[in-house]
């Protein structure tokens, strides 16, 4: 079982450059999704995938974010022009049908 | 749309009490119930699920929790703590006919004491 793996763990960048993280769900799982959690806080659902279709994106996926699920395997998520308000762990998760979704370790972004 | 309030911020207890971790939730439609315990700098892992069926549901680590619809509540418990206990915990809700995303409380941050 090698779990839900994401790369890199951690990522400095300086605002105003793009990020890209990528996640590797459990190999038979269908259903993708990512989260993001601020200090102190719990997760906040960001974008979902059921196979290579992306279903659904909360309002917090601003423009500049954007996810792809190609050929329904591994997922990178994109953050264009990071902004210090980017500044958060991004949880990637993983499930086969509708429940019991499976965490990565995260991956921290710091922007400065 | 569903909401998950997490009365406590901080539970301190000493090494071998019991503690009770609560959780209320808000829905208009059926859900499902989870429990996750986050290590420092770790990813989420879970704990129990109430999917149906009975309302006490045991998980891993001795931890477990009962669902009252009626009080709309999912309390965590455990009988007896132990210092690797010590985590931040968070009640999540999703609703059952749609992708399933999870809903966060904020979590409670278990803390034990030797």
């Amino acid at each position: 079982d090698t779990g839900v793996s994401q790369n890199p763990r951690h990522k400095i960048t300086k605002r105003g450059q793009n990020v890209t993280f990528r996640c590797d769900p459990i190999s038979e799982h269908n259903r993708l999704y990512w989260y993001r959690q601020t200090l102190g806080q719990g997760p906040e659902f960001l974008t979902y995938f059921q196979n290579e279709a992306q279903l659904e994106k909360s309002r917090l996926l601003s423009d500049r974010f954007s996810a792809e699920r190609p050929k329904g395997s591994f997922s990178t998520l994109e953050i264009q022009r990071t902004e210090q308000g980017d500044s958060a762990m991004y949880l990637c998760a993983s499930s086969l049908g509708p429940v019991g979704a499976f965490f990565g370790q995260g991956t921290r972004l710091t922007v400065v | 749309a569903q909401s998950v309030t997490q009365l406590d911020s901080q539970v301190p207890v000493f090494e071998e009490a019991p503690v009770e971790l609560r959780c209320n939730y808000s829905s208009s439609v059926s859900v499902y119930l989870f429990w996750y315990v986050q290590y420092p700098n770790q990813g989420l892992q879970l704990l129990l699920k109430y999917l149906s069926g009975s309302t006490l549901v045991k998980g891993i680590n001795g931890f477990e929790a009962e669902f009252n619809k009626s009080q709309t509540s999912f309390h965590l418990r455990k009988p007896s703590v132990h210092i690797s206990d010590t985590a931040e915990y968070f009640c999540a809700v999703s609703d059952n006919n749609a992708g399933n995303m999870l809903t966060f409380g904020g979590g409670t941050r278990l803390m034990v004491k030797p």
